[in-house]
């Protein structure tokens, strides 16, 4: 157990819907990251956010957007899907200094039909 | 071109080999580096983590890193089913910094 959490495990919904994924990270770290996981793809990151504050950004649609709040967690907003968002959804988590790396949570399964 | 390039596989190996996985990549600012270990769609799980150049040992695990060559290995030896799983690489310039990873290369041990 990494002590990162993600809820839900598994989400189901339709074309067109918008969806909340839910990150708590380990106990004290302050980095939160989110990653897309397709099948036979490999993890694509797509936004970092340390403090509350984005850090960086990757391959993050304009549908997509995340925050993270003063408790730490983050979470994970995916609007207007499509078929193709389909994929798993991870975060991790790191303390965000000096020799830091990255503890993965499950992730979450997004289905959309 | 990738950051970061590792060989897909599958890679199929008989119980007690040693297996060899290997990523390249193409920034020379990459300084921290990290094999993860996933079971299938579970998260991905921490093997092994080295900074700069060198070697690493960890039981049955050892990383090495050659910057000289952009290039990092990971060596399993006396390998186990229980060793069947897909690697991934990763790799930083940085900490607190944004992590490249690799596709991942996937595994089986055969008993």
């Amino acid at each position: 157990d990494s002590g990162v959490t993600q809820t839900p495990k598994h989400l189901i919904t339709a074309t067109g819907q918008r969806v909340t994924l839910r990150c708590s990270p380990r106990s004290g770290d302050l980095s939160v990251y989110w990653y897309q996981q397709s099948l036979d793809q490999g993890l694509q990151f797509l936004i970092q956010y340390y403090n509350g504050e984005e850090r960086a950004k990757g391959n993050i649609l304009e549908r997509f957007s995340a925050q993270q709040f003063p408790d730490l967690h983050s979470e994970l907003n995916l609007s207007s899907l499509e078929l193709g968002d389909s994929a798993l959804y991870f975060c991790a988590s790191s303390d965000g200094t000096g020799g830091d790396t990255q503890y993965f949570g499950p992730g979450t399964r997004l289905t959309v039909l | 071109q990738k950051e970061v390039e590792q060989d897909p596989g599958p890679l199929s190996v008989p119980e007690g080999a040693i297996v060899s996985l290997n990523c390249t990549y193409s920034n020379s600012a990459f300084q921290y580096f990290m094999w993860y270990r996933q079971y299938s769609r579970k998260g991905p799980e921490l093997l092994m983590y080295t900074y700069s150049s060198g070697n690493k040992e960890d039981g049955r695990f050892t990383a090495q890193v050659d910057k000289s060559s952009k290039y990092i290995s990971l060596f399993i030896r006396d390998s186990q089913p229980s060793d069947s799983a897909t690697y991934l690489c990763a790799m930083s310039p940085n900490t607190g910094n944004q992590f490249y990873f690799g596709t991942g290369t996937s595994l089986t041990v055969i008993p």
